[in-house]
């Protein structure tokens, strides 16, 4: 079964970090694009970041320069380490595979992030 | 970067049909996704290169694109698909590549 389970979200200070993992089973992440995804409470779904099968990453704006998107392909996980957090970046956090470049066909649980003093 | 325009909200009777529409300049020149997604839970792929369904999806959602308009159209409706519902483009040349719209609040009267 093709599925996607995120871990590592929880409550940090303004200024903190905190790194999120995302397991994979069922396909391999290094040959698939893999993105996060984030929500903010009762807001709508805002792109974050994604990393190609070749390894080029990309940021949304809010985060570049901040969040750094990886992956470790022995153990089949993406992670997003997520530097100088804001309270903006208070969100729910999704990883997906994009698996044709254009769209998103699967989507993890989601980890929540609160960035509260 | 470039803006989908979505309907807050959409109301419909049990076993009519709703049409949630997605607007962008253009929007008929690029493949148009959609996802549902329910209270708690994760985003759900419904549509995918403006009408395609990926295995699962019921026959009674359906998708269109043309013009400035995309729409997803969900016939026979039943009160399982209430839920939130978002258009999605990829636009190489936007910052941010995966574009979202603000969604649309689908209520089953």
């Amino acid at each position: 079964e093709v599925q996607l389970v995120e871990t590592g979200g929880g409550l940090i200070q303004p200024g903190g970090s905190l790194r999120l993992s995302c397991a994979a089973s069922g396909f391999t992440v290094s040959s698939n694009y893999m993105s996060w995804v984030r929500q903010a409470p009762g807001k709508g779904l805002e792109w974050v970041s994604v990393i190609y099968s070749g390894g080029s990453t990309y940021y949304a704006d809010s985060v570049k320069g901040r969040f750094t998107i990886s992956r470790d392909n022995s153990k089949n996980t993406l992670y997003l380490q997520m530097n100088s957090l804001r309270a903006e970046d208070t969100a729910v956090y999704y990883c997906a595979r994009v698996p044709e470049v254009d769209y998103m066909d699967v989507w993890g649980k989601g980890t929540t992030v609160t960035v509260s003093s | 970067s470039y803006v989908l325009t979505q309907p807050p909200s959409v109301s419909v009777a049990p076993g009519k049909t709703a049409r949630i529409t997605c607007g962008g300049n253009n929007i008929g020149s690029k493949s148009v996704h959609w996802y549902q997604q329910k209270p708690g839970q994760a985003p759900v792929l419904v549509i995918y290169y403006d009408s395609d369904r990926p295995s699962g999806i019921p026959e009674r959602f359906s998708g269109s694109n043309s013009g400035n308009t995309a729409t997803l159209t969900i016939s026979r409706v039943e009160a399982g698909d209430e839920a939130d519902y978002y258009c999605q483009v990829w636009d190489s040349s936007s910052d941010p590549f995966w574009v979202f719209g603000g969604g649309t609040k689908l209520t089953v009267l």
